[in-house]
């Protein structure tokens, strides 16, 4: 099973800022196969980025994906106030699927 | 507009078994595989189990295997997850989720529509 790893647990950021978060991989995801969700508290998780780097549909392009083999990243160019929110990184190259265990964007 | 409400959770002691429910609107769910995803208290996002649009695939995370059955019914537009067994590491909010492949028999194995999850409480 790959592990995935996400780095800061949490990031506490002003709006406006630039947001980095990072996933790391045990072992190598195939195909750029790695997806970002966001989830609000109290609902379920929105599809940001799938392929590591596409946006989904209706997703602002202040949300960029990018990586390769085990180590991945989502950046939030400005932040904006419904952005702080947890966010998961999910591999879907190998089975079982897995998620990392979120990062924590809040406010400073 | 896509939906999908699960319904079924509940508080159950310890070996008991629950199935949960999914009914899905606002596309052809004939067509998409489905999946339930759990989340632990306070944890991250755990993938249960998913099944083929005709039901002829199933697949399961081992830590469910032969105690939780993932099963549909196309005409009524619904997904189910039959849980036996269930033990405190169970206890989670039970996501029902599209896979984001929308066009027959093909599998993306990503979920682009999320339902807004139900609640199941194992503790005696």
């Amino acid at each position: 099973e790959i592990v995935l790893t996400q780095s800061p647990g949490t990031l506490s950021l002003s709006p406006g800022e630039r947001a980095t978060l990072s996933c790391g991989a045990s072992q190598t995801v195939n195909n750029y196969y790695l997806a970002w969700y966001q989830q609000k508290p109290g609902q379920a998780p929105r599809l940001l980025i799938y392929g590591a780097s596409s946006r989904a549909t209706d997703i602002p392009d202040r949300f960029s994906g990018s990586g390769s083999g085990t180590e991945f990243s989502l950046t939030i160019s400005r932040l904006e106030a419904e952005d702080f929110a947890v966010y998961f990184c999910q591999q879907y190259g190998s089975s079982p699927w897995t998620f990392g265990q979120g990062t924590k964007v809040e406010i400073k | 507009e896509v939906q999908l409400v699960e319904s079924g959770g509940g508080l159950v002691q310890p070996g008991d078994f629950l199935r949960l429910s999914c009914a899905a609107s606002g596309f052809t769910f004939s067509i998409h595989w489905m999946t339930w995803v759990r989340q632990a208290p306070g944890k991250g996002l755990e993938w249960v189990a998913n099944i083929k649009h005709d039901g002829s695939e199933k697949y399961y995370v081992d830590s469910v295997k032969g105690r939780f059955t993932i099963s549909r019914d196309n005409a009524k537009k619904s997904l189910y997850l039959q849980m036996t067994s269930l033990g405190a590491d169970d206890t989670a909010v039970y996501y029902c989720a599209r896979d984001a492949c929308g066009t027959g028999d093909c599998r993306y194995n990503f979920f682009d529509h999320w339902g807004q999850g139900t609640q199941v409480t194992v503790s005696s």
